[in-house]
């Protein structure tokens, strides 16, 4: 089993729609979690962490659930510019260990 | 801030060709990653360092690879001898990583593509 799991998409989406998607960790003790954005052919860049109790950022809220190991990642009224992939990330416990998933690739049409 | 460095952006050679791969971090991040990139496998975390002493390479997949880090504002990845398998994006991050970890930053890549 992988250590972080993604669905790859892609998830095609109308503008205005509303959007999550999960992101699954094998490690319990992991203790960091962020999200990053990817365009295509660039660098991988920070969207956000995942707090605890959940944080929210504009029109993104991020979520983790330790009892379920995972985290999730919401997108209100999707822009065209939020066509991109979404890198979640990992650290275990002890570590400084960045674990990135698979990546989910979003489209949003117009 | 320039932001972190990586030469070259595009690197095409041969089957059994010694490939390196450059680095400049960002001034003052006491951490560095070296990460590959294929469609097939995502990301890839090969080797980090921590104060330029490499913490864990249990990414780096064969012998052939080979990362050093000889100060603070230098590191070189090494694929010797280089085989189309290993043709990739070669993405180097920083950061400075305590207490609280921080956020990665990354280079723009290398495009490495071995025929």
């Amino acid at each position: 089993r992988k250590e972080v799991e993604q669905d790859p998409g892609p998830f095609n989406v109308p503008e205005g729609a509303t959007v999550a998607f999960n992101c699954t960790y094998s490690n319990s003790a992991s203790q960091s979690f962020f999200w990053y954005r990817q365009d295509c052919r660039k660098e991988p860049k920070l969207l956000m962490s995942v707090y605890s109790s959940g944080n929210e950022d504009g029109r993104f809220t991020a979520q983790l659930n330790r009892a379920s190991q995972y985290i999730s990642l919401l997108i209100r009224d999707s822009k065209l510019s939020d066509s991109a992939t979404y890198l979640c990330v990992v650290i275990p416990s002890g570590t400084y260990k960045y674990i990135f998933g698979t990546g989910t690739r979003l489209k949003v049409l117009a | 801030d320039a932001g972190v460095i990586q030469s070259p952006r595009h690197e095409v050679t041969e089957m059994g060709q010694e490939v390196t791969l450059r680095c400049k971090p960002i001034s003052g991040h006491n951490s560095l990653f070296w990460y590959r990139q294929t469609m097939m496998r995502g990301l890839e975390l090969l080797i980090y360092f921590n104060n330029n002493v490499p913490i864990d390479d249990s990414g780096m997949p064969e012998d052939r690879f080979s990362a050093k880090m000889p100060n603070a504002s230098f590191s070189t990845l090494k694929i010797q001898p280089s085989e189309p398998r290993d043709s990739a994006v070669y993405f180097c991050a920083s950061s400075l990583v305590g207490h609280n970890l921080e956020k990665l930053f990354f280079g723009s890549g290398t495009q490495l593509s071995v025929l």
